[in-house]
């Protein structure tokens, strides 16, 4: 069946360093996949989106790469802030858009 | 900038009872999802809606639940006889698919509380 995993429940990373995510996935040959943000109690909020045929793909302070040999994404938070602390979630499909499970970022000051 | 609106916001009710959550999408979008998150656990995909037709639906997604769109701006989710184990945060999405890899737009969720 068809999975994602993101490598770390919970991250801590020092304010101003770069945080790095890990999104690996199975059984999908997926064209793009997405990331979103999610604040406790709150709905996912979009952030990037990569396709199969981009290696990398950047906005702001974020970067996403893809590599669909390893299936795998890494998604990177350069300069760190603690108004990054959020939990950061992989996305992959077309009408069925599955999530993973997220890992918690937490910032530190 | 346009948002996905959901209420009640909180909703409590009684095991057995029916629930209808609301939601009103992005108004240009054209594709709509219901999600739902457990406490401490990922965001689910329930059921994908296009064309006044569902177009996906997961294996929870079974004959307790039903999504009607009754009107130009609204999209519902109704459960018919709340479970326990439907307490859970439910999420509406739209989309408008201009491209096929068009992101979700969420709302901020419902609440529901089953006891």
């Amino acid at each position: 069946s068809q999975k994602i995993e993101q490598n770390s429940e919970a991250l801590n990373i020092q304010e101003g360093k770069t945080a790095t995510l890990t999104c690996n996935y199975t059984n999908y040959s997926p064209a793009y996949l997405q990331w979103y943000r999610q604040d406790p109690g709150r709905g996912p909020v979009f952030l990037l989106l990569i396709r199969e045929n981009e290696k990398e793909k950047r906005k702001e302070r974020l970067k996403v790469t893809f590599d669909t040999t390893l299936k795998q994404s890494l998604f990177h938070i350069t300069a760190s802030q603690p108004a990054d602390s959020a939990t950061y979630l992989c996305a992959l499909g077309d009408d069925k858009i599955i999530f993973g499970k997220g890992t918690r970022l937490h910032i530190l000051p | 900038e346009p948002e996905v609106t959901q209420t009640p916001s909180h909703q409590v009710t009684q095991m057995g009872q029916e629930v209808i959550l609301r939601c009103v999408p992005i108004s240009n979008h054209l594709y709509f999802y219901w999600y739902r998150q457990i406490l401490g656990q990922k965001v689910e995909f329930l059921v994908s809606f296009y064309n006044n037709e569902i177009s996906e639906k997961s294996e929870i997604f079974d004959d307790q639940f039903s999504v009607e769109r009754p009107d130009g701006s609204n999209f519902t989710l109704k459960i018919r006889s709340t479970k326990l184990e439907d307490s859970a945060m439910y999420f509406c999405a739209s989309s408008d698919r201009v491209m096929r890899n068009s992101p979700l737009h969420f709302g901020n969720g419902t609440r529901l509380t089953v006891t």
